[in-house]
């Protein structure tokens, strides 16, 4: 079965310095996309950003930068220059196989503060 | 664009009571998702369907039932509702290409008494 494990609950981080949030997975499928999705205290999902499993690169979107180490089964998000804005709930979440219609899971999501 | 239209936004139920959360999206998407949200416990895929006339189990689908009545629409139902399914639904939509991502409703919040 699918896993998703996200460690950290809760993280603090300075404005303006950047924050790694963690997230590792468990899948015996060779062909899978890991996703981040932000939540903010307003309650709705955001989606950020997405690396696929045979992607050579890692993915980055603006402030947002994927750290996809495949043979850790580890895909965290590192978000650059943090602003008060980023303070949310981020979740990690997984899609085996390909195309559309295969199940996505997510961990358990981890809160980031961020100080002014 | 309206994307993924949940309704209702709240509902208080009374243990054994039933009731059906509708979903619906205008992206045309092929695949429609049902999860639950609950503290330190992330989203939980309830159901799931990959295409009109599809449906599947996700990770917790006791005490649930779906409908896919269309592409546009796929209905969540609580037959018999418990304290334990109090929660915020969500509903989800994506495309069919590889790194498409999950486009979500707003929620559902659900009070069971």
């Amino acid at each position: 079965a699918q896993k998703i494990t996200q460690t950290q609950p809760g993280m603090f981080v300075q404005e303006k310095e950047a924050v790694t949030l963690d997230c590792t997975y468990d899948t015996s499928d060779p062909s899978y996309g890991l996703f981040w999705y932000k939540q903010p205290s307003s309650g709705e999902m955001i989606f950020l950003i997405y690396q696929g499993s045979y992607d050579q690169q890692n993915a980055t979107e603006g402030r947002y930068s994927l750290n996809f180490q495949k043979a850790r089964k580890s895909a965290n998000l590192v978000i650059s220059a943090s602003q008060l804005g980023d303070s949310a709930m981020y979740f990690c979440a997984m899609r085996e196989g390909w195309g559309g219609g295969f199940k996505t899971i997510f961990g358990a999501g981890t809160r980031l503060f961020v100080k002014a | 664009n309206a994307g993924v239209t949940q309704t209702p936004k709240f509902q208080v139920l009374k243990t054994g009571q039933s009731m059906t959360l509708q979903c619906a999206q205008d992206m045309n998407h092929n695949s429609m998702y049902w999860y639950r949200q609950d503290p330190g416990m992330g989203l939980r895929l309830i159901y799931y369907s990959a295409s009109e006339g599809t449906t599947d189990k996700g990770e917790v689908p006791n005490g649930y039932n779906v409908s896919r009545l269309n592409k546009r629409e796929f209905s969540l139902r609580l037959e018999s509702a418990a304290p334990s399914q109090t929660s915020v639904y969500f509903c989800a939509s994506r495309s069919g290409g590889d790194n498409s991502p999950l486009h979500f409703g707003n929620g559902t919040r659900l009070t069971v008494t």
